[in-house]
C-alpha cells in the first residue's frame, strides 16, 4: 500500500535555528508531493508542492523542499525558524494521475522565542 | 476565486443521534471532493472521496456515509453516532490533483 512517513513527530527548536523535517513516500512511479501547514486554531494551508521540473521547490514564508527521487524523499527545510512557525506540518503524496493524496502523520513543531 | 465552506464548526451530539456535516465549494466546477478525519498524532485519514455527482468512494469501512447531491456539495452523514466517531472532520477539494484546499473543519464530540 502507498504510504507517507514523517520521521519526526515532535520537534522543538529555538528561534533562528535551522529546520529540516523528513518525509519519505513509497510510490514507485511519478508522484506529486505536497507540504501542508496547520497553525494553531487555523485550517490546513498549502506550503509548497512538487509536480515536475526543478527538484528544489520554494514555498511561502521562506520554506523550501527538495525532491530526491533516489531516496523517495521530500524533506522540508527552512534556514532560520521564527516563533510564528510553530505549527503542525503534514507531508502528502499522490501518485501521478491519482486524485487521492496520502498524508503523513504530521510533525508538531514548537519554536521557542 | 475558489472558496470552500464547511459547517458547523463545532458540534456536540449524543450517542445514537444522526449526523450531517455539509461542505460546499464555490468558484469551480466538477471538483474532486474529500472528507478526512484528523486525529492527534495520527495525521489525516481519508474517509471518502468523490470525482462527480453521485460518485462516492469509501476508503475506510465505518459508521459514516457520504453523498454528493450536487456538483459542489459534499455531505458526511451517520444514522447513529458512536463515541468513536468523535474527531475533527475536514472537507477538501482539488482540481485534478493540483493541490488540495481544505475547509476550516468541524470538531465533533459525541457524548
Amino acid at each position: 500500500a502507498q504510504s507517507v512517513s514523517q520521521h519526526n513527530h515532535h520537534v522543538i527548536l529555538s528561534e533562528a535555528a535551522s529546520l529540516e523535517l523528513g518525509c519519505n513516500y513509497s510510490y514507485g512511479g511519478t508522484v506529486n508531493l505536497f507540504w501542508y501547514v496547520q497553525y494553531p486554531g487555523q485550517h490546513l494551508q498549502l506550503l509548497l508542492k512538487y509536480f515536475s521540473g526543478d527538484p528544489l521547490v520554494k514555498g511561502i514564508k521562506g520554506f523550501e523542499a527538495e525532491f530526491i527521487k533516489s531516496k523517495f524523499s521530500f524533506n522540508l527545510r527552512k534556514p532560520s525558524v521564527q516563533w510564528s512557525d510553530t505549527a503542525e506540518y503534514f507531508c502528502a503524496a499522490a501518485s501521478g494521475g491519482s486524485y487521492i493524496p496520502t498524508f503523513g502523520r504530521g510533525t508538531s513543531l514548537i519554536v521557542h522565542p | 476565486s475558489q472558496t470552500i465552506h464547511q459547517w458547523p464548526a463545532t458540534l456536540v451530539q449524543p450517542v445514537g443521534s444522526p449526523l450531517s456535516l455539509e461542505c460546499t465549494v464555490e468558484g469551480t466546477s466538477n471538483p474532486n471532493l474529500y472528507w478526512y478525519r484528523q486525529a492527534a498524532g495520527r495525521g489525516l485519514q481519508l474517509l471518502f472521496y468523490s470525482v462527480g455527482i453521485g460518485q462516492i468512494s469509501s476508503e475506510v469501512p465505518q459508521n459514516l456515509s457520504a453523498s454528493r447531491p450536487q456538483d459542489r456539495q459534499f455531505i458526511l452523514s451517520s444514522k447513529k453516532l458512536l463515541l468513536s466517531d468523535s474527531g475533527f472532520y475536514l472537507c477538501a477539494w482539488s482540481a485534478r490533483a493540483n493541490g488540495y484546499t481544505f475547509g476550516s473543519g468541524t470538531r465533533l464530540t459525541v457524548v
